[in-house]
């Protein structure tokens, strides 16, 4: 069965500092395509990120940074340096669909509060 | 601006009555999807359609019904059979393939 696991509901960390958020997968697929989502208090989820089974390369954007580990089943995400305004709830989500990118399953959710 | 609009932000309905949520987009996609977030719990997957007169059930389509007569539009009702319909509704589109999908600021649905 397909599941995403975020197993730390909420973190708290103060201006500065890196904070990682974890997230675990399952699939029995071998291809398969992961994703992180934010969501501020507005309420609508922004996409940072897609990666698919196969690449494994670890990504760089900006103050953002992904971990994907395929022997793990994790795709761990890390905020360097966190600011006031990464405060939202960050979901990991999979899918194992290839013709449909909004098909998804979402893990929990871990709410950030990053205070100044 | 291209984007995702669902309206309305906030709804209230007693129970024992149907409502319907409006979702569109200007952004082209072939597939748009409905889901449903409840506190400290991820999104959940209500229905989805990959064509215009195409929709199938999520993982939770029970209580729910949805058309595709446009394909810039997607609404979903909740009927009275919807035991707990009180949560936030996010509707979501996307291009075909495996591309990120696209989400509105969602519908707080309140049922007293």
């Amino acid at each position: 069965a397909q599941k995403v696991t975020q197993a730390q509901t909420e973190i708290s960390v103060v201006e500065k500092e890196d904070v990682t958020l974890d997230c675990v997968y399952e699939t029995r697929d071998t291809t398969y395509y992961l994703f992180w989502y934010k969501q501020p208090p507005s309420g609508e989820l922004v996409f940072l990120i897609r990666r698919n089974s196969f690449d494994e390369q670890n990504e760089i954007s900006g103050r953002y940074s992904w971990n994907f580990q395929k022997s793990t089943s994790s795709f761990n995400f890390t905020i360097t340096a966190s600011q006031v305004v990464d405060s939202a709830v960050y979901f990991c989500a999979l899918s194992e669909e290839h013709n449909q990118g909004g098909k998804l399953i979402f893990g929990q959710g871990t709410e950030l509060s990053v205070k100044p | 601006d291209g984007g995702i609009t669902q309206s309305p932000k906030y709804l209230f309905r007693k129970e024992g009555q149907n409502v319907t949520l409006s979702c569109e987009q200007n952004l082209n996609h072939d597939a748009m999807y409905w889901y449903r977030q409840d506190p400290g719990q991820g999104l959940r997957l209500i229905y989805y359609s990959q064509i215009v007169n195409d929709f199938q059930k999520g993982d939770i389509a029970e209580g729910y019904s949805v058309s595709r007569e446009k394909k810039e539009s997607f609404p979903l009702t909740v009927t009275s059979a919807q035991k707990n319909p009180t949560a936030f509704y996010l509707c979501a589109s996307s291009t075909r393939g495996v591309t990120e999908a696209f989400f509105g600021q969602g519908t707080r649905l309140t049922v007293v």
